[in-house]
């Protein structure tokens, strides 16, 4: 698998944009990068993936290096609700939906 | 409402009882997994269900039994547990390999505590 590494936590003020970094180097050509989350006690929820361009859907927007080496998962406008755990993930190309989970970043977000 | 519904929410079982988890998922998907999760530690995959056959199975303890009678629906079997399987069991439903992209979908899991 395509290690990746994200930071324990962050905090963000309610409004504002919430940026989570995720370094993924030894992304190979064909691996996507997708990233979830987890509100508490709940499952874990897709938000989005990308290969090389950057995405952007209803929930957030994605965006991928040029070396594909790092990329940010943005929120435009945090709220409360999106006080959760965020997962980067870049499973091997032949892994189908078998993804591996790491320790993902806590984001708070505060009032 | 993810789709997904998992049943109990909560279960407390001693070691030496039986007992069942329940998954069902109304997303017309064909491939169904379970994941662990135990406190401070990340989400383990445990098992993987296409198309009704087990095509995964990443060196789960036996005590632990999954069933998918059909697509809609997995069980994950339980007996004679340890303390050390006590976590949140979760389980997800997406479509099956080469379908083209399919988001994992999650039910919010069943809180378990072995006593």
């Amino acid at each position: 698998d395509a290690k990746t590494t994200q930071p324990t936590s962050m905090d963000c003020a309610e409004g504002r944009a919430a940026n989570l970094p995720c370094n993924h180097s030894t992304i190979s050509g064909n691996e996507y990068v997708y990233w979830y989350r987890q509100i508490h006690s709940q499952g874990p929820q897709y938000i989005i993936h990308g290969l090389k361009n950057n995405e952007t859907n209803e929930m957030a927007s994605l965006i991928i290096t040029e070396d594909r080496k790092s990329s940010t998962l943005i929120l435009p406008h945090a709220t409360l609700r999106d006080t959760a755990v965020y997962y980067c993930i870049v499973p091997p190309d032949n892994a189908g939906n078998m993804l591996t989970f790491g320790g993902g970043t806590r984001l708070m977000v505060k009032p | 409402e993810t789709g997904v519904t998992q049943t109990p929410r909560h279960l407390v079982m001693g070691m030496t009882n039986k007992k069942s988890l329940k998954c069902e998922q109304h997303l017309g998907h064909n491939a169904m997994y379970w994941y662990k999760q135990s406190a401070k530690k990340p989400l383990e995959l445990m098992f993987v269900y296409n198309f009704k056959e087990q095509t995964e199975n990443n060196s789960v303890p036996s005590r632990f039994s999954p069933e998918c009678p059909n697509s809609s629906h997995l069980f994950l079997h339980l007996h004679t547990l340890q303390p050390e399987d006590s976590a949140l069991y979760l389980c997800a439903s997406s479509q099956g390999p080469g379908q083209g992209f399919s988001p994992l979908h999650f039910g919010n899991g069943t809180r378990l505590t072995v006593t």
